[in-house]
């Protein structure tokens, strides 16, 4: 069964270090890849995605990710935190012929001052 | 343009009662879903309507779940003799169409508790 993990529920950094939110999936066949965040008391917004074109994936907000089929791997990236970046973040993934998305459990980011 | 909407933004009920939480999607989309964020399980995929096409239930939990999408447009999911484990942020997205990589816009959510 298809499936996604993050590593790390809860992730804290100082503003202005990286972010490096971590998400590998399982599947036998290339997945489409998605990160969505989540601000306090809002829906999902999509960060960015991974449709089996370029590898490195630029998002909203000065995120990234990069696929890297050999680690099945995903992971979002920011070189520069800032306090807005606070919120929870999910990984998800969706087949080719399923049009669910299929969710990590989230990683709750925290900035420090 | 105007995004997703739900209502109610919450909904408090005691055990045993039906409820309904409804969902607007963006207009021209023809892709609606719904999802439930609870604390234990995470996110997880309800139900999947496209057009015409006879719904993808995969996901309901229970035969006390249901949903329909009238007119293509509005969707509306029913829990029936609600439970205390149905508590849970229900979320509704939409997509313009069914290509599995186009992009699904989420609603604010429906916070859902039973008492």
């Amino acid at each position: 069964a298809q499936s996604v993990t993050q590593l790390g529920s809860h992730v804290s950094v100082s503003e202005g270090a990286l972010v490096l939110l971590r998400c590998n999936y399982s599947s036998s066949v290339p997945p489409y890849l998605f990160w969505y965040v989540q601000y306090p008391n809002q829906g999902l917004q999509l960060l960015l995605k991974y449709t089996s074109a370029a590898t490195l994936v630029k998002g909203i907000n000065g995120f990234e990710a990069e696929f890297k089929k050999s680690e099945t791997s995903f992971h979002l990236t920011k070189p520069s935190a800032h306090m807005s970046d606070a919120a929870e973040y999910f990984c998800a993934v969706i087949i080719q012929g399923a049009q669910k998305l299929v969710f990590g459990q989230g990683t709750r980011l925290t900035i420090n001052p | 343009g105007a995004g997703v909407s739900q209502s109610p933004s919450n909904k408090v009920t005691e055990k045993g009662k039906d409820v309904e939480l409804r969902c607007d999607p963006i207009s021209g989309h023809t892709a609606l879903y719904w999802y439930r964020q609870s604390l234990g399980q995470g996110l997880e995929f309800l139900i999947y309507f496209q057009g015409n096409s006879a719904p993808d239930k995969s996901g309901l939990p229970s035969d006390r779940f249901s949903a329909e999408r009238t007119g293509g447009s509005v969707s509306t999911l029913t829990i029936q003799r609600t439970q205390q484990e149905d508590s849970a942020v229900y979320l509704c997205a939409s997509s313009f169409s069914p290509l599995v990589a186009d992009t699904q816009y989420f609603g604010p959510g429906t916070r859902l508790t039973v008492l």
